[in-house]
């Protein structure tokens, strides 16, 4: 069974800060992902990873950058937290099947405050 | 990039009726078109998925239907229950091997007893 998890469920940060968010995959995924999720606006993408050190913005990368040094570990880094950036944070993982017919695996959030 | 428009964004049933979820995509490069399931407090998970060189594909009480033409595609559930409440995620790929999926906002179905 793919497990993907993340650092915290929960967390509180005061403006300005430097954020992490860590999310591990136990299934050798090659491709690993980050997503905000809103009321009413879904799931966007953050910035996603197809090979440890490659990265590729999605579609609201601004104010925020990624790290992926080992294959299991995909980080999110708030280089300076703003209450805008209040949210939950997915991370995702799937292994590509050659057809882009790849599942994602999520896990299971970080809910995160920003004060 | 692909724009992936979700329709309704929110829905409520009676339990034992039919739920029908709409989605529009407009890359025609589009092949692969999965639905995920996000219950209250927990992670989307896939639930059923269909590709372009297929119409139509059921799962039991779920079905999912494409037309390519349109660019469009939905999800039905028959005979729903108090347990299919959740929110509902459409997606599309274009079939990059970065595995990139273009979702919709969701649908949030509520299906009373």
């Amino acid at each position: 069974d793919v497990k993907v998890t993340q650092s915290s469920r929960y967390l509180v940060k005061r403006t300005g800060e430097k954020v992490f968010l860590e999310c591990v995959q136990d299934m050798d995924h090659e491709n690993m992902f980050w997503y905000r999720q809103d009321p009413g606006l879904g799931l966007r993408l953050i910035y996603f990873s197809y090979d440890v050190k490659m990265k590729e913005k999605g579609d609201i990368p601004e104010g925020y950058s990624v790290s992926r040094e080992k294959k299991e570990r995909f980080s999110l880094i708030l280089e300076s937290a703003s209450t805008n950036q209040t949210s939950m944070y997915l991370c995702a993982s799937s292994s590509p099947s050659g057809r882009g017919t790849d599942t994602q695996y999520f896990g299971p959030g970080t809910r995160l405050t920003v004060l | 990039g692909e724009n992936v428009e979700q329709h309704p964004s929110t829905l409520s049933v009676q339990e034992g009726d039919s739920a029908v979820i709409k989605c529009t995509y407009s890359d025609s490069a589009s092949n692969y078109f999965p639905w995920y399931k996000q219950e209250l407090g927990k992670r989307p998970q896939l639930i059923i998925d269909i590709r372009s060189n297929v119409g139509e594909k059921k799962d039991q009480r779920i079905a999912v239907t494409l037309n390519k033409t349109a660019k469009h595609f939905s999800l039905h559930i028959t005979e729903t229950q108090p347990e299919d409440s959740a929110v509902y995620f459409c997606a599309a790929s274009i079939g990059s091997t970065l595995g990139r999926l273009y979702f919709g906002r969701g649908t949030q179905l509520t299906v009373w007893p």
